[in-house]
C-alpha cells in the first residue's frame, strides 16, 4: 500500500519562505507530485520530481531523495495568493497517483 | 499540458438516481483518472479508464458503482450509480502527458439529498 505524510496545517507570513515536507512509503515508486489547490477549486499541478535532487521553477522548488522516502516544495516570496491546500502525491507503478491528506498553508501579513 | 473540460461541473441529485459525467481533453492522451475528492478529503483514485478495456478499480471502488467509458484516446465517462448522500463529493477527471505530468479537469461537485 501507500502511506504519504504531511503536516496538516501551516502558517507563514507574506515575503517570507516556507518548506512543507512529505514523507512516504511506497511499492513501485515511479515519481513525486506536488499540486496548488485552492479551496473549491481543482488541483493545480506545480512540480513532478522522478530523480533525487531539486526542482525549481519561479518562486516554487521541490526536492527530492528517494532514499529517504522524502520530499518538501519550498515556496519563496510568499504572496497572499498562495494561501491553499498543497498536496503531495507519489506515483506508484504505471500511472497511478495517490495523495498524501494535503497541508493547508495560511499566508499572513 | 492538457485542456481538461468536465461537465456538469455541478449538480444536485436526488438519491437512488445516477449521473453521468462526462471528461473531453483537447489532446489523445493514453492513460485517463477518474478521482474522487469528499468533503475536506484529500484525492481517493477511483480507477484508471483504459481506452478499448475495462476500467481498472482501486480498492474500495465497484464497475457497478462506478462504470466507467473511455470509447476514444480524447473522451471518457464516469457514472454515479444508484446514488446516496455519501456519495456527495467532487469528482475530477485527470489525465498523464507524455511527459509523466498529471493534469485535472475543473472537477464536477456532486450532491445527493
Amino acid at each position: 500500500g501507500q502511506n504519504i505524510d504531511q503536516p496538516t496545517e501551516m502558517t507563514a507570513t507574506e515575503g517570507a519562505i516556507v518548506q512543507i515536507n512529505c514523507t512516504y512509503q511506497t511499492s513501485g515508486f515511479n515519481g513525486l507530485f506536488w499540486y496548488q489547490q485552492h479551496a473549491g477549486e481543482a488541483p493545480t499541478f506545480l512540480s513532478y520530481n522522478v530523480l533525487d535532487g531539486l526542482e525549481e521553477k519561479g518562486r516554487f522548488s521541490s526536492f527530492l531523495s528517494r532514499s529517504k522516502g522524502y520530499s518538501y516544495l519550498l515556496l519563496k516570496e510568499l504572496q497572499m495568493k498562495d494561501s491553499a491546500s498543497y498536496l503531495c502525491a507519489v506515483r506508484a507503478g504505471a500511472n497511478n497517483l495517490f495523495f498524501g491528506t494535503g497541508t493547508r498553508l495560511t499566508v499572513i501579513p | 499540458s492538457a485542456v481538461i473540460s468536465q461537465k456538469p461541473s455541478r449538480d444536485i441529485c436526488q438519491r437512488g438516481t445516477s449521473l453521468t459525467i462526462q471528461c473531453q481533453v483537447d489532446s489523445q492522451v493514453t492513460m485517463m483518472f477518474w478521482y474522487r475528492q469528499q468533503p475536506g478529503q484529500s484525492l481517493t483514485l477511483i480507477a484508471t479508464a483504459n481506452q478499448g478495456s475495462e476500467a481498472t478499480y482501486e480498492s474500495g471502488f465497484v464497475i457497478d458503482k462506478f462504470p466507467i467509458s473511455r470509447p476514444n484516446l480524447t473522451f471518457s465517462t464516469l457514472t454515479v450509480s444508484n446514488m446516496s448522500p455519501e456519495d456527495s463529493s467532487i469528482y475530477l477527471c485527470s489525465v498523464a502527458t507524455g511527459a509523466g505530468e498529471l493534469f485535472f479537469g475543473e472537477g464536477s461537485r456532486l450532491t445527493v439529498l
